[in-house]
Protein backbone atom coordinates (compact mmCIF):
# COMPACT_ATOMS: atom_id res chain seq x y z
CA UNK A 1 0.00 0.00 0.00
CA UNK A 2 1.27 3.52 -0.26
CA UNK A 3 2.25 5.68 2.17
CA UNK A 4 0.63 8.35 1.16
CA UNK A 5 -2.89 10.16 0.79
CA UNK A 6 -3.28 12.50 -1.24
CA UNK A 7 -7.08 14.23 -2.80
CA UNK A 8 -8.50 12.44 -5.64
CA UNK A 9 -9.04 15.68 -7.73
CA UNK A 10 -8.25 19.32 -7.54
CA UNK A 11 -8.79 22.42 -9.89
CA UNK A 12 -7.08 25.15 -10.20
CA UNK A 13 -7.35 28.59 -12.83
CA UNK A 14 -4.62 29.36 -15.08
CA UNK A 15 -1.90 31.81 -14.07
CA UNK A 16 -2.37 31.19 -10.32
CA UNK A 17 -0.57 29.09 -7.82
CA UNK A 18 -1.26 25.62 -7.63
CA UNK A 19 -0.82 24.39 -4.45
CA UNK A 20 -0.58 20.04 -4.18
CA UNK A 21 -0.94 18.48 -0.61
CA UNK A 22 0.29 15.05 0.40
CA UNK A 23 -0.19 13.49 3.78
CA UNK A 24 2.78 11.16 4.63
CA UNK A 25 2.11 11.01 7.95
CA UNK A 26 4.32 7.71 9.10
CA UNK A 27 7.14 8.63 7.16
CA UNK A 28 10.32 7.73 8.51
CA UNK A 29 13.70 9.57 9.45
CA UNK A 30 15.63 8.33 6.72
CA UNK A 31 12.70 8.48 3.97
CA UNK A 32 12.50 11.35 0.98
CA UNK A 33 9.50 12.94 -0.19
CA UNK A 34 9.48 12.55 -3.98
CA UNK A 35 6.93 14.28 -6.58
CA UNK A 36 6.46 13.32 -9.82
CA UNK A 37 3.79 13.56 -12.64
CA UNK A 38 1.47 11.94 -15.48
CA UNK A 39 0.18 13.18 -18.38
CA UNK A 40 -2.08 11.25 -20.02
CA UNK A 41 -1.04 8.41 -21.78
CA UNK A 42 2.54 8.97 -20.74
CA UNK A 43 5.18 8.03 -18.53
CA UNK A 44 5.78 9.67 -15.45
CA UNK A 45 8.10 12.76 -15.40
CA UNK A 46 9.85 13.64 -12.52
CA UNK A 47 9.31 16.94 -10.38
CA UNK A 48 11.17 17.30 -7.46
CA UNK A 49 12.69 15.50 -4.34
CA UNK A 50 13.26 16.79 -0.51
CA UNK A 51 14.03 15.02 2.80
CA UNK A 52 13.48 17.87 5.40
CA UNK A 53 14.20 21.16 3.52
CA UNK A 54 12.33 23.35 1.42
CA UNK A 55 13.35 22.80 -2.28
CA UNK A 56 12.70 24.40 -5.50
CA UNK A 57 13.72 23.72 -9.31
CA UNK A 58 12.40 25.24 -12.28
CA UNK A 59 9.43 23.13 -11.85
CA UNK A 60 7.98 23.77 -8.36
CA UNK A 61 8.37 24.33 -5.08
CA UNK A 62 8.04 21.85 -2.31
CA UNK A 63 7.69 23.08 1.04
CA UNK A 64 7.80 20.08 3.91
CA UNK A 65 6.16 20.64 7.61
CA UNK A 66 8.50 20.55 10.73
CA UNK A 67 7.07 17.51 11.96
CA UNK A 68 7.57 15.82 7.87
CA UNK A 69 4.12 14.30 8.63
CA UNK A 70 2.99 16.19 5.28
CA UNK A 71 3.83 18.10 2.41
CA UNK A 72 2.72 20.48 -0.34
CA UNK A 73 3.92 20.85 -3.98
CA UNK A 74 3.56 24.30 -5.29
CA UNK A 75 3.44 25.02 -9.22
CA UNK A 76 3.70 28.54 -9.27
CA UNK A 77 2.07 29.62 -12.14
CA UNK A 78 -0.10 27.08 -13.66
CA UNK A 79 -0.67 26.44 -17.35
CA UNK A 80 -2.96 24.61 -19.32
CA UNK A 81 -0.07 21.88 -19.60
CA UNK A 82 0.41 21.27 -16.52
CA UNK A 83 -2.99 19.23 -16.72
CA UNK A 84 -1.79 15.90 -15.22
CA UNK A 85 -1.53 13.34 -12.38
CA UNK A 86 0.70 14.08 -9.38
CA UNK A 87 1.91 11.43 -7.37
CA UNK A 88 3.19 11.89 -4.32
CA UNK A 89 5.89 8.91 -3.10
CA UNK A 90 8.14 8.40 -0.19
CA UNK A 91 11.44 6.19 -0.11
CA UNK A 92 13.59 5.82 1.43
CA UNK A 93 17.98 3.89 0.61
CA UNK A 94 16.14 0.46 2.34
CA UNK A 95 13.20 0.29 -0.03
CA UNK A 96 15.88 -1.53 -2.22
CA UNK A 97 14.70 0.73 -4.90
CA UNK A 98 11.34 0.64 -5.30
CA UNK A 99 8.62 3.29 -5.56
CA UNK A 100 4.82 2.58 -4.41
CA UNK A 101 2.52 4.43 -6.48
CA UNK A 102 -0.74 5.06 -4.97
CA UNK A 103 -3.89 6.64 -7.14
CA UNK A 104 -2.10 10.66 -6.68
CA UNK A 105 -4.28 13.37 -7.88
CA UNK A 106 -5.89 14.85 -10.73
CA UNK A 107 -5.36 18.51 -11.12
CA UNK A 108 -7.19 20.12 -13.68
CA UNK A 109 -5.88 23.82 -14.98
CA UNK A 110 -8.94 25.56 -16.17
CA UNK A 111 -8.47 28.56 -18.78
CA UNK B 1 19.14 12.95 -26.75
CA UNK B 2 19.19 10.14 -24.11
CA UNK B 3 15.77 8.36 -23.41
CA UNK B 4 13.85 5.22 -22.92
CA UNK B 5 12.34 3.54 -26.27
CA UNK B 6 9.16 1.59 -25.73
CA UNK B 7 7.77 -0.17 -28.53
CA UNK B 8 5.21 -0.41 -30.13
CA UNK B 9 2.83 2.46 -28.89
CA UNK B 10 0.01 0.32 -29.45
CA UNK B 11 -0.39 -3.80 -29.66
CA UNK B 12 -3.08 -5.91 -30.24
CA UNK B 13 -2.97 -9.23 -29.48
CA UNK B 14 -5.84 -12.59 -29.45
CA UNK B 15 -6.04 -14.35 -25.94
CA UNK B 16 -3.94 -16.82 -25.49
CA UNK B 17 -0.50 -15.69 -27.35
CA UNK B 18 2.45 -14.45 -25.41
CA UNK B 19 3.72 -11.09 -26.69
CA UNK B 20 6.94 -9.52 -26.12
CA UNK B 21 7.16 -5.59 -25.48
CA UNK B 22 10.64 -3.40 -25.97
CA UNK B 23 11.97 -1.22 -23.94
CA UNK B 24 15.71 0.43 -24.76
CA UNK B 25 17.38 3.09 -22.90
CA UNK B 26 20.88 4.74 -23.99
CA UNK B 27 21.40 6.71 -20.55
CA UNK B 28 23.62 4.25 -19.49
CA UNK B 29 21.46 3.53 -16.61
CA UNK B 30 21.92 0.43 -14.29
CA UNK B 31 18.63 -0.30 -13.12
CA UNK B 32 15.31 -0.83 -15.47
CA UNK B 33 11.62 -1.88 -14.22
CA UNK B 34 8.48 -2.72 -16.24
CA UNK B 35 5.04 -1.41 -14.47
CA UNK B 36 1.57 -1.85 -15.38
CA UNK B 37 -1.24 0.47 -15.02
CA UNK B 38 -4.84 -0.38 -15.32
CA UNK B 39 -7.44 3.03 -15.42
CA UNK B 40 -7.33 5.21 -12.53
CA UNK B 41 -5.11 3.45 -10.67
CA UNK B 42 -1.39 3.93 -9.87
CA UNK B 43 1.26 1.81 -11.24
CA UNK B 44 2.41 -1.77 -9.86
CA UNK B 45 5.73 -3.08 -10.36
CA UNK B 46 5.89 -6.09 -12.32
CA UNK B 47 9.91 -6.80 -13.01
CA UNK B 48 12.87 -4.71 -11.98
CA UNK B 49 16.49 -5.43 -12.75
CA UNK B 50 19.66 -3.75 -10.86
CA UNK B 51 22.58 -5.60 -13.23
CA UNK B 52 22.83 -7.34 -16.25
CA UNK B 53 21.31 -10.99 -16.76
CA UNK B 54 19.82 -10.18 -12.81
CA UNK B 55 15.84 -9.24 -11.88
CA UNK B 56 14.04 -9.51 -9.52
CA UNK B 57 10.17 -9.73 -9.25
CA UNK B 58 8.11 -7.03 -8.46
CA UNK B 59 4.44 -7.13 -6.51
CA UNK B 60 2.55 -8.72 -9.68
CA UNK B 61 5.04 -10.90 -11.32
CA UNK B 62 2.77 -14.04 -12.26
CA UNK B 63 2.37 -14.23 -15.99
CA UNK B 64 5.03 -12.18 -16.86
CA UNK B 65 8.56 -12.77 -17.52
CA UNK B 66 11.79 -10.37 -18.49
CA UNK B 67 15.15 -11.06 -19.25
CA UNK B 68 18.34 -8.67 -19.20
CA UNK B 69 20.92 -10.08 -21.21
CA UNK B 70 22.50 -6.14 -22.60
CA UNK B 71 22.53 -2.94 -19.82
CA UNK B 72 20.44 -0.83 -22.75
CA UNK B 73 17.69 -3.56 -23.10
CA UNK B 74 14.79 -5.13 -20.99
CA UNK B 75 12.42 -6.51 -22.78
CA UNK B 76 9.03 -8.13 -20.88
CA UNK B 77 6.84 -11.14 -22.25
CA UNK B 78 3.72 -11.22 -21.22
CA UNK B 79 2.55 -14.90 -21.10
CA UNK B 80 -1.03 -16.45 -21.20
CA UNK B 81 -0.68 -17.50 -17.91
CA UNK B 82 -1.48 -13.32 -17.45
CA UNK B 83 -5.17 -13.91 -16.63
CA UNK B 84 -5.44 -10.05 -17.74
CA UNK B 85 -2.96 -8.91 -19.87
CA UNK B 86 -4.76 -5.49 -21.23
CA UNK B 87 -3.16 -2.62 -19.30
CA UNK B 88 -0.84 0.35 -20.25
CA UNK B 89 2.97 -1.47 -19.49
CA UNK B 90 5.34 1.36 -18.66
CA UNK B 91 9.16 0.92 -18.95
CA UNK B 92 11.77 2.85 -16.89
CA UNK B 93 15.53 3.18 -15.76
CA UNK B 94 17.45 5.04 -13.03
CA UNK B 95 21.12 5.23 -12.25
CA UNK B 96 22.57 3.86 -8.71
CA UNK B 97 23.94 5.50 -6.30
CA UNK B 98 22.07 9.24 -5.50
CA UNK B 99 20.30 10.00 -8.55
CA UNK B 100 18.52 6.02 -7.57
CA UNK B 101 15.17 7.43 -7.19
CA UNK B 102 15.43 9.81 -10.39
CA UNK B 103 13.28 7.23 -12.79
CA UNK B 104 13.25 8.20 -16.82
CA UNK B 105 10.01 6.65 -18.08
CA UNK B 106 9.13 5.65 -22.24
CA UNK B 107 6.28 6.55 -23.38
CA UNK B 108 4.16 3.31 -22.58
CA UNK B 109 2.59 0.49 -24.42
CA UNK B 110 -0.78 -0.09 -24.40
CA UNK B 111 -1.85 -4.04 -24.97
CA UNK B 112 -5.07 -4.60 -25.70
CA UNK B 113 -5.99 -8.92 -25.84
CA UNK B 114 -9.25 -9.25 -27.29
Amino acid sequence: DAKTTQPTSMDCAEGRAANLPCNHSTISGNEYVYWYRQIHSQGPQYIIHGLKNNETNEMASLIITEDRKSSTLILPHATLRDTAVYYCIVSSMDSNYQLIWGAGTKLIIKP
Amino acid sequence: DGGITQSPKYLFRKEGQNVTLSCEQNLNHDAMYWYRQDPGQGLRLIYYSQIVNDFQKGDIAEGYSVSREKKESFPLTVTSAQKNPTAFYLCASSALGAGKWLYTFGSGTRLTVV
